[in-house]
């Protein structure tokens, strides 16, 4: 069974501090998807990555894919309240499972 | 907005009832994804459609079910429903079929059941 672990479970912090947080798993994915979700809110897509080692660059958020295409991590500089909300990273495979995995999320509040 | 639309956005009923929650995807998108979404379990998902046939399943219970119209609405329905049941059920539309393309979700209709 694939699983995507997300650490730190919660996450509060103050206005213009930087943090990281992890998406790891044991599987290989041949993609992996970063999502935001706010309160009374469905997710919506941060970005998506496909190749192993690659990093994305979106605004303060910067995204890599691990060189094995297992592991995530996201980090965010100068954080500000609007990047309060869950983040959730989701797996995905080619083939006959075309299911996404979902890690149970990273919840980010950033106090002004 | 997303472009999908979902509803009820609130529901509350009591065990063992029956509830069809509703969805219409984004005009273009095929595919059509429900999930189920509480605290403990994060983000499960339910089943997939694609153009009206039924895709992929995941941890769906037997007590639930779903279909695709043809104009590519789709209703979960949830019967013999007990306490833990209870939870954010998220519909999302994409315009692939695999996975990896972005899934646009709705809102979500928050299950009460008391």
């Amino acid at each position: 069974t694939q699983l995507l672990e997300q650490s730190p479970q919660f996450l509060s912090i103050q206005e213009g501090e930087n943090l990281t947080v992890y998406c790891n798993s044991s599987s290989v994915f041949s993609s992996l998807q970063w999502y935001r979700q706010e309160p009374g809110e469905g997710p919506v897509l941060l970005v998506t990555v496909v190749t192993g080692g690659e990093v994305k660059k979106l605004k303060r958020l910067t995204f890599q894919f691990g060189d094995a295409r297992k592991d995530s991590s996201l980090h965010i500089t100068a954080a500000q309240p609007g990047d309060t909300g869950l983040y959730l990273c989701a797996g995905g495979n080619a083939g006959n499972n075309r299911k996404l995995i979902w890690g149970l999320g990273t919840s980010l509040a950033v106090n002004p | 907005d997303s472009g999908v639309t979902q509803t009820p956005k609130h529901l509350i009923t009591a065990t063992g009832q029956r509830v069809t929650l509703r969805c219409s995807p984004r005009s273009g998108d095929l595919s059509v994804y429900w999930y189920q979404q509480s605290l403990d379990q994060g983000l499960q998902f339910l089943i997939q459609y694609y153009n009206g046939e039924e895709r992929a399943k995941g941890n769906i219970l037997e007590r639930f079910s779903a279909q695709q119209f043809p104009d590519l609405h789709s209703e979960l329905n949830l019967s013999s429903l007990e306490l833990g049941d209870s939870a954010l059920y998220f519909c999302a539309s994409s315009v692939a079929l695999v996975a990896g393309g972005e899934l646009f979700f709705g809102e979500g209709s928050r299950l009460t059941v008391l």
